[in-house]
Order: C-alpha cells, then sequence, then structure tokens
C-alpha cells in the first residue's frame, strides 16, 4: 500500500490565491520531500523536511510536518500560472535499506 | 553540466521485444533509481543500485533487468515487454545515501503495443 496520499488529488485556485496539499502516511518516517512536476517533465525536489522539524519555509514554499497525526502540508502562497503542475509527497522510513515511496500526486491549476 | 539524461524520450515497440533504457549521470552520484509513473499511481520504484555492480528490487521488479557496470549508467532492460509496461519511466540519482534529494531525468515514455 502506498506510504503517501496526497489530497486533494486537484486543485483550481486563481493567481494570487493561497494553494494548500495535504499528505498522509501510515508508518513512521526518516524524512519527508515535496517534489513538483511539470507537464512531460521530470521531478523537481522542492523541499526536505526531517522527522524532527515541524515547518520549513522555502520562498512562498511553506512546509509543516506532524508527526503525530503523520501528515504534512504543502503550502503556496500568491500563486502564479507558472505554478501549475502536480506535486507529489515522498516519505522515507528510518529502516536502513528503505527507500522513498511516492503518493499518487495532486493536480494544481493556477487560472489567470 | 549534463545532470542526469535518458534515452530514447520516447519507444514504441511490440509485445515480446526486447527493449532498454539508457540512464546517464554527470555527478558521480551513488544512488540511482528506476521508477514507473502510472495515472493513479504516483511513482512506483523498479529497482535502485547503491553503487557500481550492487543492485536491488523495488516495488514492481517483474519483467525488469538492471545492470550497473559503471557509476554513471544505469540501463534498464524490458526482456519481453507486454503491454502492461507501457508507462513513463523515470530514471533518479541522489548525491549520498538514498534518504537525500532526488534529481530526476525528464523521463522515457514507453508504448507497448
Amino acid at each position: 500500500s502506498q506510504q503517501g496520499e496526497e489530497d486533494p488529488q486537484a486543485l483550481s485556485i486563481q493567481e494570487g490565491e493561497n494553494a494548500t496539499m495535504n499528505c498522509s502516511y501510515k508508518t513512521s518516517i526518516n524524512n519527508l520531500q515535496w517534489y513538483r512536476q511539470n507537464s512531460g517533465r521530470g521531478l523537481v525536489h522542492l523541499i526536505l523536511i526531517r522527522s524532527n522539524e515541524r515547518e520549513k519555509h522555502s520562498g512562498r514554499l511553506r512546509v509543516t510536518l506532524d508527526t503525530s497525526k503523520k501528515s504534512s502540508s504543502l503550502l503556496i502562497t500568491a500563486s502564479r500560472a507558472a505554478d501549475t503542475a502536480s506535486y507529489f509527497c515522498a516519505t522515507m522510513p528510518p529502516v536502513n535499506g528503505q527507500n522513498f515511496v511516492f503518493g499518487p500526486g495532486t493536480r494544481l491549476s493556477v487560472l489567470p | 553540466d549534463a545532470g542526469i539524461t535518458q534515452s530514447p524520450r520516447y519507444k514504441i515497440t511490440e509485445t515480446g521485444r526486447q527493449v532498454t533504457l539508457m540512464c546517464h549521470q554527470t555527478w558521480s552520484h551513488s544512488y540511482m533509481f528506476w521508477y514507473r509513473q502510472d495515472l493513479g499511481h504516483g511513482l512506483r520504484l523498479i529497482y535502485y543500485s547503491a553503487a557500481a555492480d550492487i543492485t536491488d528490487k523495488g516495488e514492481v521488479p517483474d519483467g525488469y533487468v538492471v545492470s550497473r557496470s559503471k557509476t554513471e549508467n544505469f540501463p534498464l532492460t524490458l526482456e519481453s515487454a507486454t503491454r502492461s509496461q507501457t508507462s513513463v519511466y523515470f530514471c533518479a540519482s541522489t548525491r549520498g545515501v538514498n534518504t537525500d534529494t532526488q534529481y530526476f531525468g525528464p523521463g522515457t515514455r514507453l508504448t507497448v503495443l
């Protein structure tokens, strides 16, 4: 079964609005990462948050992590049309030899 | 700095044929990964490699073979392609351990008729 599940599956907002995407996971993690994928392209790393961190910022991105609820959220502030993409969370279990597990993604559309 | 490249970008083949997808990275990253991306499934790990000559299975390895004779190359072979292997395939690498940020190639769209 998938470790990470993004919510919502699709999100449509107007330019300038904030976009919030959520990721829930089932087991403990070493870290959690968010990636963006533009149509027809590979994934691009956005931000990494470790299990002992609660919040991280990078430009217009804000990521929170609640390990007690096994959930993370990605907030994009003041969205732009160029933010239109799919966003994936990837969780890394703490056990050696494990690998990232990606969720199915949230498709974000930012309308001009 | 070319980064990580994949070839071909698009491939159409027939059921039963052997197909090899190439992945090349210029960073000398230790870890390399192969994923497939299908609608509704996100990315699923096929195989990964911790270093040259060290490979291991991921979540969906059946029907695939990998090798890693050189650090920079990680080819993925479909020994006898099936329609269910129609997908977009991504190669990725990490600088250090497998918990690090992953750097992805542009993908190969494979269609098996």
